[in-house]
């Protein structure tokens, strides 16, 4: 199993321009995540979903969107990038939810490094 | 005020050396805590997971988990060079303070760079 991937790894943007940042996950998670991580505030959930086709927003939503056609891939969309958009970006998958029984618990992909200029 | 206090660090220590990395909180709604291991340039890896109150231990690795006093700390045994990575905790409550059903929300401390010196 390759787990939680992305695409792409490293990218830099322009302020204005859009892209799209891919996660997939082999393990038949219901579950998906995507975080942003900058020194000094740890990582923070900008969107989430809870299975195919559902999608919420998290603590930091704006200026992104997402999608979840299929249940194994969660895309992340920048429509207008901007520098404070310049961060870290790691996709997450768990089984479930909130059991209890550990199944809730969330892996990780590599991130991908988002640079706008 | 932030919901998980975090001492960012650096943290260096000797080869073979106990270190102990700690995690307060504010919100006693709190009942699963975590350790995610982060090595530089890679995505956060589970470490440790505990529910409620208590130790538990794994090989080098012992989490303990103090909910009278909202703190939450990691112990490295025999500490190796390997172990050089930032350390994060995380924590989440019972239930889902999102609003979407069984959606789990994860509060991360900012995390801890160790460094173990050969």
């Amino acid at each position: 199993n390759a787990g939680v991937t992305q695409t792409p790894k490293f990218r830099v943007l322009k302020t204005g321009q859009s892209m799209t940042l891919l996660c997939a996950q082999d393990m038949n998670h219901e579950y998906m995540y995507w975080y942003r991580q900058d020194p000094g505030m740890g990582l923070r959930l900008i969107h989430y979903s809870v299975g195919e086709g559902t999608t919420a927003k998290g603590e930091v939503p704006d200026g992104y969107n997402v999608s979840r056609l299929k249940k194994q891939n969660f895309l992340l969309g920048l429509e207008s990038a901007a520098p404070s958009q310049t961060s870290v970006y790691f996709c997450a998958s768990s089984y479930t939810g909130t059991s209890g029984n550990g199944n809730e618990t969330q892996y990780f992909g590599p991130g991908t490094r988002l640079l706008v200029l | 005020q932030k919901e998980v206090e975090q001492d960012p660090g650096p943290l260096s220590v000797p080869e073979g050396a106990i270190v102990s990395l700690n995690c307060t909180y504010s919100n006693s709604a709190f009942q699963y805590f975590m350790w995610y291991r982060q090595y530089s340039r890679k995505g956060p890896e589970l470490l440790m997971y505990t529910y409620s109150s208590g130790n538990k231990e794994d090989g080098r690795f012992t989490a303990q988990v103090d909910k009278s006093s909202k703190y939450i700390s990691l112990f490295i045994r025999d500490s190796q060079p390997s172990d050089s990575a930032t350390y994060l905790c995380a924590m989440s409550a019972i239930r889902n303070p999102l609003g979407a059903q069984g959606a789990q929300k994860l509060v991360f401390g900012q995390g801890t760079r160790l460094t173990i010196n050969p």
